[in-house]
């Protein structure tokens, strides 16, 4: 199956910084998305993003399929963005693209 | 409802016994997942449905393991004969598209087999 790695697997940030969350994938694929799981376990979905760029106030993302990554950009951080962040990838092939694989996160902290 | 609804948010229960988990999805979704996620890793397929029917049920981890939605709203994962193995929290989640688009997913059940 398709393998998606994502890096770095952890980071800390004080207030203020920016930070490049990026998401590896190793086929062609024709669903990406990012999710944010709070510290409390919620997953929201960030962005649905199978190519191109997005922006959604601090935050933006752009996939470049034809290279099989992905990257999250988190701006300004607030420690409200801590938590673990997640790409999840489904196939462009076999007519299961809605079967997303997810990476095994990143792991953000950010200081105040 | 606003959002993905699941019930219980926890459930402990001991070896050998039979599990139901409930998933309310947003209203007019039409497509319903299950997935599953052990500590320390990303949520891993377990079922996919769109309308009534189970479209895809190849994540699911052996025969123990079943799902229904029988008239296209809410769905149940039914556990039978647990194991400690099978302890994780069961995330439910749905989407407007067939099968792609945007995935919104429950608070999840914290299931915990001692």
């Amino acid at each position: 199956g398709i393998q998606v790695e994502q890096s770095p697997p952890d980071l800390i940030l004080q207030e203020g910084a920016n930070s490049t969350l990026r998401c590896n994938f190793s086929d062609s694929v024709n669903n990406l998305q990012w999710f944010h799981q709070n510290p409390w376990g919620q997953l929201i979905n960030l962005f649905y993003i199978p190519s191109g760029t997005k922006q959604n106030g601090r935050l933006s993302a752009t996939t470049v399929a034809t290279e099989r990554y992905s990257l999250l950009y988190i701006s300004s951080s607030q420690t409200t963005d801590s938590g673990v962040y997640f790409c999840a990838v489904g196939p462009n092939s076999g007519g299961s693209n809605y079967k997303l694989t997810f990476g095994k996160g990143t792991l953000l902290t950010v200081n105040p | 409802g606003a959002g993905v609804s699941q019930t219980p948010s926890n459930k402990v229960t001991e070896k050998g016994k039979y599990v139901e988990l409930r998933c309310d999805p947003i209203s007019g979704h039409t497509a319903l997942y299950w997935y599953r996620q052990s500590l320390g890793q990303g949520p891993e397929f377990l079922i996919y449905f769109q309308g009534t029917g189970a479209a895809d049920d190849s994540g699911l981890p052996n025969d123990r393991f079943f799902a229904v939605r029988p008239e296209g709203s809410v769905s149940t994962l039914k556990i039978q004969r647990t194991e400690r193995g099978d302890s994780a929290v069961y995330l439910c989640a749905s989407s407007f598209s067939q099968g792609t688009g945007e995935l919104f997913f429950g608070e999840g059940s914290r299931l915990t087999v001692l």
